[in-house]
């Protein structure tokens, strides 16, 4: 089976750093996806991480550890308009993805 | 292109009627997946395809849900009878091959109310 979590709230000012986080378990392990999803739209595409280590795209940044059964996803310089849920999933040798709850981020002026 | 389209946008309907739900992916794309987006439960899969045939629906919730793929471009999901407890997000997404670059695309989702 497959676990995933991630904290429900986050608060952060803007143009600060934030860090969010996701630890699974899983028995079999495809690569790593993070999405955002602003209230009352689909979630967007961010990123794709399959080996350890950093990948950086622009502002946002998504760090995995296979080992530790780890990653974060790191945004920098926040706007307001980072105001949105930021979900962790996991692919498992099929196409199919399984979601966490995801992270509520609110930004504050 | 269009992106994925679902209709309706919004639905509310009574206990125990039919209700189909509607998805197009993008032209290309030979992966289509129904999810359904609750408060408590997030994001969990139904069901999803490979061209147009079904390959896992261990997501769908009991025999009341049904989805059908009769084409490449046009997918529903149905419910029947429906129940309070459906009501949620319904997202349709697809994929093509590029999904470790690009993921999933989803759809606007449709807004089920059961009352």
């Amino acid at each position: 089976g497959q676990n995933i979590d991630q904290p429900t709230e986050m608060t952060a000012t803007e143009g600060a750093i934030v860090q969010i986080n996701c630890t699974y378990q899983t028995s079999g392990f495809n690569g790593l996806f993070w999405y955002q999803q602003h209230a009352g739209e689909a979630p967007t595409f961010l990123s794709y991480n399959v080996l350890d280590g950093l990948e950086e795209k622009g502002r946002f940044s998504s760090f995995l550890s296979r080992s530790k059964g780890y990653s974060y996803l790191l945004l920098k310089e926040l706007q307001m308009k980072d105001s949105a849920s930021y979900l962790c999933a996991l692919t498992s040798g099929t196409y199919k993805y399984i979601f966490g709850t995801g992270t509520r981020l609110k930004v504050l002026a | 292109d269009a992106g994925v389209i679902q209709s309706p946008r919004h639905e509310v309907t009574e206990m125990g009627q039919e209700v189909t739900l509607r998805c197009k992916p993008i032209s290309g794309h030979d992966y289509l997946f129904w999810y359904r987006q609750t408060m408590m439960r997030g994001l969990e899969l139904l069901i999803y395809f490979n061209n147009n045939v079904p390959i896992d629906d261990s997501g769908m919730p009991e025999d009341r849900f049904s989805a059908k793929m009769p084409n490449a471009s046009f997918s529903t999901l149905k419910i029947q009878p429906s129940e309070p407890r459906d009501s949620a997000v319904y997202f349709c997404a697809s994929s093509g091959r590029e999904r470790v670059l690009y993921g999933y695309t989803f759809g606007s989702g449709t807004r089920l109310t059961v009352v």
